[in-house]
């Protein structure tokens, strides 16, 4: 079956450092890829997503490319804020119903 | 809009007791959908719903577990005689079928705790 596999964490990082989570996946399918982010004590919220390979994704300075050729979705961002300190999930969907997520990993930037 | 909203967002019982959570999912969404969620993994599809049929089942879902989404709108999931391993975080999600591929919009959920 389909599966989502993600870097482990957690990841520490300095205020304005660059960050990378990585994300690979497996479908039968060609499916929809997306981020989804949880902020302490909040529920699950769409980050960004990418529908057909080479789509980049963005949202609030975060950025995520379809690599078919390499069934990859890495999640980066240039300069992390101390407000980015959530969980990340890495998710994919076939048919845009039965959602398949990563174990997510938990990002924690100091300032 | 509020969003999706789940109802209560905390439960305790104690082994071998019923409960009920409910999610009221966005007004305009007829798709609906269960997760649940353990201490460091991802959501675990349950089930789904379009409209008030219930379309898929997920493994997981044994005969302890029953939803009900009876006119469409809100969804009822009830867990009889639970167990201390369904101690978990019950998610629900919305979508609009067609819409924006599918992005699904989740509630805060209902931690459950099972003693």
């Amino acid at each position: 079956g389909d599966s989502v596999t993600q870097m482990e964490g957690p990841v520490t990082l300095s205020e304005e450092a660059f960050l990378t989570i990585n994300c690979t996946y497996t479908a039968t399918g060609y499916p929809s890829l997306f981020w989804y982010v949880q902020y302490p004590g909040e529920g699950l919220q769409l980050l960004l997503k990418a529908t057909k390979a080479d789509d980049k994704g963005s949202n609030k300075g975060f950025e995520a490319t379809y690599r078919k050729e390499t069934t990859s979705f890495h999640l980066e961002k240039g300069s992390v804020q101390v407000s980015d300190s959530a969980v990340y999930f890495c998710a994919l969907s076939e048919n845009g119903q039965n959602f398949v997520f990563g174990p997510g990993t938990r990002l924690s930037v100091l300032p | 809009d509020t969003g999706v909203s789940q109802d209560p967002r905390h439960k305790i019982t104690k082994r071998g007791q019923n409960v009920t959570f409910r999610c009221d999912p966005i007004s305009e969404h007829n798709r609906l959908y269960w997760y649940r969620q353990t201490l460091g993994q991802g959501p675990e599809f349950l089930t789904y719903f379009q409209n008030e049929a219930q379309l898929e089942k997920s493994r997981l879902l044994s005969d302890r577990f029953s939803a009900e989404r009876p006119k469409g709108s809100f969804s009822t999931l009830e867990i009889q005689r639970t167990e201390q391993g369904d101690s978990a975080m019950y998610l629900c999600a919305s979508s609009l079928e067609g819409g924006s591929r599918e992005t699904q919009y989740f509630g805060p959920g209902t931690r459950l705790l099972v003693l």
